[in-house]
């Protein structure tokens, strides 16, 4: 029973560099989410999916892209990183609900720890 | 002011108490709410799931809701060293659109 699975659990990059983090679910959730987690400010939501093909940004999305072309993958894109970036970043998946007793809460991953030097 | 407080800790408790912890928030439109547990390193995962206003119980750990003063609480009975962790409270209009408190961080000391 994997769950969400992040990879990598660490990475250390250099001002301007570009990653791909990923995240995939094997729990065939509708929905995914990518937060963030800096001290003392809980978890921030960067991007989130309600299934495959379909993206909205989150409270905090700049700097950041996202796709979602399977139900299992939802990689989280930094194209110029910066220090601000230095974050744990969490994916999260969920199933799709409907109604009162339909909506279901969040399962993360065990996170991504990145640095931006 | 943020949408959910959270008294960030620590909270030190010896083996055995029972502790309370508490967010309040200022959404009314709040209608799910959880808790999670996230262990040093680790990723949040999730203790208690409430819909709407009540308690729920499960094992050692009591959510509680009350809407009419934008109040959560959790509680943990006979508690254990096992429990040191931070403890994320959340709330959202659906399970899926939550805003989280910053984590209060708990220590069970022997």
């Amino acid at each position: 029973n994997a769950g969400v699975t992040q990879t990598p659990k660490f990475r250390i990059l250099k001002i301007g560099q570009s990653m791909t983090l990923q995240c995939t679910q094997d729990m065939n959730h509708n929905y995914m989410y990518w937060y963030r987690q800096d001290p003392g400010m809980g978890l921030k939501l960067i991007y989130y999916s309600v299934g495959a093909g379909i993206t909205d940004k989150g409270e905090v999305p700049n700097g950041y892209n996202v796709s979602r072309s399977t139900t299992e993958d939802f990689p989280l894109r930094l194209e110029l990183a910066a220090p601000s970036q230095t974050s744990v970043y969490f994916c999260a998946s969920s199933p799709r609900g409907g109604g009162s007793s339909g909506n279901q809460p969040q399962h993360f991953g065990d996170g991504t720890r990145l640095s931006i030097l | 002011q943020k949408e959910v407080e959270q008294d960030p800790g620590p909270l030190s408790v010896p083996e055995g108490a029972i502790v309370s912890l508490n967010c309040t928030y200022s959404n009314s439109a709040f209608q799910y709410f959880m808790w999670y547990r996230q262990y040093s390193r680790k990723g949040p995962e999730l203790l208690m799931y409430t819909y709407s206003s009540g308690n729920k119980e499960d094992g050692r750990f009591t959510a509680q809701v009350d809407k009419s003063s934008k109040y959560i609480s959790l509680f943990i009975r006979d508690s254990q060293p096992s429990d040191s962790a931070t403890y994320l409270c959340a709330g959202g209009g659906t399970a899926s659109k939550l805003t989280f408190g910053t984590g209060t961080r708990l220590q069970v000391t022997l």
